[in-house]
């Protein structure tokens, strides 16, 4: 992908309810994948989950599943049932250009209220 | 815990001097990427590695420089330092077949430098 974007700087959501953060790219590749990372206040960049552009089926990973709409261009991270522990940055990625590198979103703040 | 890790976790030092930060990456991973995280640019790709060779280049300033050794572990130089070198410093690794997209990266926990 070229670039991706992000539009949500900021989401809140009740605990135990589901989120949608959303996800868009741009690309002219035909084979690609898009990823999810999580990063606590602590700075880990944590692996959440995958989706190739060619898989059939839309990713699901425990809790995090991906609604991925290749026609729109977007790869939207759900996270159900949210707990306290998912407050946290989220951000979309997907490798850009020639380089082998990630591109990333800017990111989505996402705050779970007790 | 990604398999992949960095040290120091912390780092302050002042301006003009010169820093080395490490990362080994997961068991079995060629590459090794670099990026840096600031609140103003975001995550950026500075450079990556396969296999003790460069592959990558991303907006990595003159001042800062990388190597690969032969035992898979990296090093990122940075050196004559700025304030606006401030910033979160990933080490991630990965598989490494070569012009894969599906491969996931995997990052350390980081290192916070502070410049002074």
């Amino acid at each position: 992908a070229q670039k991706i974007t992000q539009t949500q700087p900021g989401m809140f959501v009740q605990e135990k309810e589901a989120v949608t953060l959303d996800c868009t790219y741009d690309t002219s590749d035909q084979s690609y994948g898009l990823f999810w990372y999580k990063q606590p206040s602590s700075g880990e960049m944590i692996f959440l989950i995958y989706q190739g552009s060619y898989d059939e089926q839309n990713a699901t990973e425990g809790r995090y599943s991906l609604n991925f709409q290749k026609a729109r261009k977007s790869a939207n991270l759900v996270i159900s049932a949210s707990q306290l522990g998912d407050s946290a940055m989220y951000f979309c990625a997907s490798y850009g250009g020639s380089q082998g590198n990630l591109i990333f979103g800017k990111g989505t703040k996402l705050s779970v209220k007790p | 815990d990604s398999g992949v890790t960095q040290t120091p976790k912390h780092l302050i030092t002042a301006t003009g001097q010169r820093v080395t930060l490490r990362c080994s990456p997961r068991s079995g991973d060629l590459s090794v990427y670099w990026y840096q995280q600031s609140l103003d640019q975001g995550l950026q790709f500075l450079i990556q590695y396969y296999n003790g060779e460069e592959r990558a280049k991303g907006n990595i300033l003159e001042r800062f420089s990388a190597q690969q050794f032969p035992d898979l572990h990296s090093e990122l130089n940075l050196s004559s330092l700025e304030l606006g070198d401030s910033a979160l410093y990933f080490c991630a690794s990965s598989v490494g077949r070569r012009r894969a997209k599906s491969e996931t990266q995997y990052f350390g926990p980081g290192t916070r430098l502070l410049v002074l």
